[in-house]
């Protein structure tokens, strides 16, 4: 089955830097686009960034563009995100998530991890 | 950047039908996806590209889009669809997915 899990979460101070990882299993990893996508505390969903099957094409929120970095490992069936220059905003559960290409839905959702950003 | 717009709560009581609003710019030329989280769970992916079900997804479950309206319909609603529901569409002219600021939905 399916299985998506991050990790990396934490307690990081303003302006500091966190890498997040999501582990895949249950399907061919190569053959699908991820996305990550949080979630602040009492709030909705986010989009935060996207990686094409073979790490061709990415983009990412305004929000986030020029601090975090997504990328990929498909022989290590693990996705990234490397978030920089973290502001209290930023503070969320993120949620790695599998779609099928970019303008797509995002169809297994792992169970989040969250970062917290706070002085 | 392109902005989608749902009611924040919805109730229903047990049985009857709930709809749920997803407004767009003419959002019915794009592909809706809608998804239910739970309190402290995961979203669940409940309908795909306008009206499709994934597989475990109960019919009750259905979904249509037109003009600048796409709409969730829960039909004979229990009380284990009370949940938060978010619609989402992929931009293209941004290449960024967006999402509703979601819907809370309350059986009474």
């Amino acid at each position: 089955q399916v299985q998506l899990v991050e990790s990396g979460g934490g307690l990081v101070k303003p302006g500091g830097s966190l890498r997040l990882s999501c582990a895949a299993s249950g399907f061919t990893f190569s053959d699908y686009y991820m996305s990550w996508i949080r979630q602040a505390p009492g709030k909705g969903l986010e989009w935060v960034s996207y990686i094409s099957s073979s790490s061709s094409y990415t983009n990412y929120a305004d929000s986030v563009k020029g601090r975090f970095t997504i990328s990929r490992d498909n022989a290590k069936n693990s996705l990234y995100l490397q978030m920089n220059s973290l502001r209290a905003e930023d503070t969320a559960v993120y949620y790695c998530a599998r779609g099928i290409a970019a303008a797509d839905h995002f169809d297994y959702w792992g169970q989040g991890t969250l970062v917290t950003v706070s002085s | 950047s392109y902005v989608l717009t749902q009611p924040p709560s919805v109730s229903v009581a047990p049985g009857k039908t709930a709809r749920i609003t997803c407004g767009g710019n003419n959002i019915g030329s794009k592909s809706v996806h809608w998804y239910q989280q739970k309190p402290g769970q995961a979203p669940v992916l409940v309908i795909y590209y306008d009206s499709d079900r994934p597989s475990g997804i109960p019919e009750r479950f259905s979904g249509s889009n037109s003009g600048n309206t796409a709409t969730l319909t829960i039909s004979r609603v229990e009380a284990g669809d009370e949940a938060d529901y978010y619609c989402q569409v992929w931009d293209s002219s941004s290449d960024q997915g967006v999402f509703g600021g979601g819907t809370k939905l309350t059986v009474l």
